[in-house]
């Protein structure tokens, strides 16, 4: 089956500052790869994704890059803001029809220092 | 707004005892599925659906079964708690398609004593 590998575990940052949280994953056959951000007290949320016929999607402050042939993607967030403090969580798919579970990495918490 | 909730927010059971999770969601989804979140591992999925009376076994089965009576409800259920099952579960719904963004609910934290 499917393995994401997510790092780092922990990353802290200054406000204003960018962050990048990285993950691999081993299944070939992934092709669509969600991050989702889960606050305290608060199931996860799906904040951007990407499909393996893409290589790089932005919207405003967040981007993501994706790397098929290293099987690698990876999470940007620029000018860091109090309010992206959280757990951010990678996740790889085969979207082929049918229900898919998602495979999400071990999660990254993020701290945006004031 | 899609919204999917879970019966409770905490609970607290006693070893060997059945234990049902409800989930319902309002958005017609075709998928449901049952997450586990523990520290250091991220979330697991337990089990999903695809449709009424479906189910499919996820990465960490064991001990637990599922149950889809209705398209909006899905149920998790632990026949017989142990202590290793105190986690946090999450249900989540997404529909069949291209699309595939799961939407999650807030979460049940069980503890088995």
């Amino acid at each position: 089956g499917e393995n994401v590998e997510q790092h780092p575990s922990t990353l802290s940052v200054q406000e204003g500052d960018s962050a990048v949280i990285k993950c691999t994953y081993s299944d070939s056959a992934s092709n669509y790869f969600p991050w989702y951000k889960q606050e305290l007290g608060k199931g996860p949320q799906l904040i951007i994704d990407i499909r393996s016929n893409v290589g790089e999607k932005k919207d405003q402050r967040i981007a993501v890059t994706l790397n098929k042939t290293a099987k690698h993607f990876s999470l940007h967030i620029t000018e860091t803001q109090p309010e992206d403090s959280a757990v951010y969580f990678c996740a790889a798919s085969y979207l082929g029809g049918g229900a898919d579970g998602l495979t999400f990495g071990k999660g990254t918490h993020l701290i945006i220092q004031p | 707004d899609v919204k999917v909730t879970q019966s409770s927010r905490y609970l607290v059971k006693r070893t060997g005892e059945k234990v049902f999770l409800e989930c319902v969601q309002d958005m017609d989804h075709e998928n449901m599925f049952w997450y586990r979140q523990d520290p250091g591992l991220g979330l697991r999925l337990i089990y999903f659906s695809y449709d009424v009376k479906m189910k499919e076994k996820g990465d960490i089965p064991e001990g637990y079964s599922v149950s889809r009576e209705k398209k909006e409800r899905f149920s998790l259920i632990l026949e017989s708690a142990s202590t290793n099952q105190t986690s946090m579960y999450l249900c989540a719904s997404s529909f069949i398609g291209v699309v595939d963004e799961q939407f999650f609910g807030p979460g049940t934290r069980l503890t088995v004593l």
